[in-house]
């Protein structure tokens, strides 16, 4: 089963809107949610990580939006540039019990048009 | 540091074949796993390691087998490909960071099996 759901499955934006990148997940357990970050031919890279004891976490451009209650979570990425095209990954894990089990999202394809 | 380093970057199997996918890493991580990825699908888990000598499985173990001899190295071996195996592999280290178990990935090996 899909532990962890992302959508949209693709995503265009125009240079300097707003992309958001939606999860939802199952288990109550996870208490880690990252995001990873890849560019074509190269590994995931992680891009911004947040804990259900917080509701947003904002690093840049790049923001968490968390709800606890609905188990989901959001990525937003203001001002988009055609350099942040890439896929784009949500994950979750029991980090307390299982450190380093991640369990991601099916990835969104975002294209930032200039 | 070279980080995590993967070997071969490309391979073609027949049905029926062996093989060992190499990982290794110089960041001394005592986490390690291997992770697949295919379209539409995300990363899905296939085997993880919290340490030398203890390996556990992931969401798809099957067809795989790993050992953790040392901190450094953790091979992926498919007994007898299948084309179902075809897909592009990634290997990770991890550490705890300052939010949560951080990931840091190789560049991936692209095997495809006829």
């Amino acid at each position: 089963q899909q532990q962890v759901k992302q959508s949209p499955q693709s995503l265009i934006v125009q240079k300097g809107g707003i992309s958001i990148i939606n999860c939802a997940y199952e288990n109550t357990a996870f208490d880690y949610f990252p995001w990873y970050q890849q560019f074509p031919g190269k590994g995931p890279a992680l891009l911004i990580a947040i804990r259900p004891d917080v509701s947003e976490k904002k690093e840049g451009r790049f923001t968490i939006s968390f709800n606890k209650s609905a188990k989901q979570f959001s990525l937003h990425i203001m001002d988009s540039q055609p350099g942040d095209s890439a896929t784009y990954f949500c994950a979750a894990s029991d980090d307390y019990n299982q450190g380093g089990k991640l369990i991601f999202g099916q990835g969104t394809e975002l294209s930032v048009k200039p | 540091n070279a980080g995590v380093t993967q070997t071969p970057k490309f391979q073609v199997l027949k049905t029926g074949q062996s093989m060992t996918l190499q990982c290794a890493q110089d960041m001394n991580h005592e986490y390690m796993s291997w992770y697949r990825q295919d379209p539409g699908m995300g990363l899905r888990l296939i085997h993880y390691s919290v340490g030398a000598g203890i390996t556990d499985q992931g969401e798809v173990p099957n067809g795989y087998n790993v050992s953790r001899s040392t901190t450094e190295d953790f091979p992926l071996r498919l007994l007898s490909a299948a084309p179902s195996q075809t897909s592009v592999y990634f290997c990770a280290s991890s550490v705890q960071g300052r939010v949560g178990n951080e990931q840091f990935f190789g560049p991936g090996t692209r095997l495809t099996v006829l």
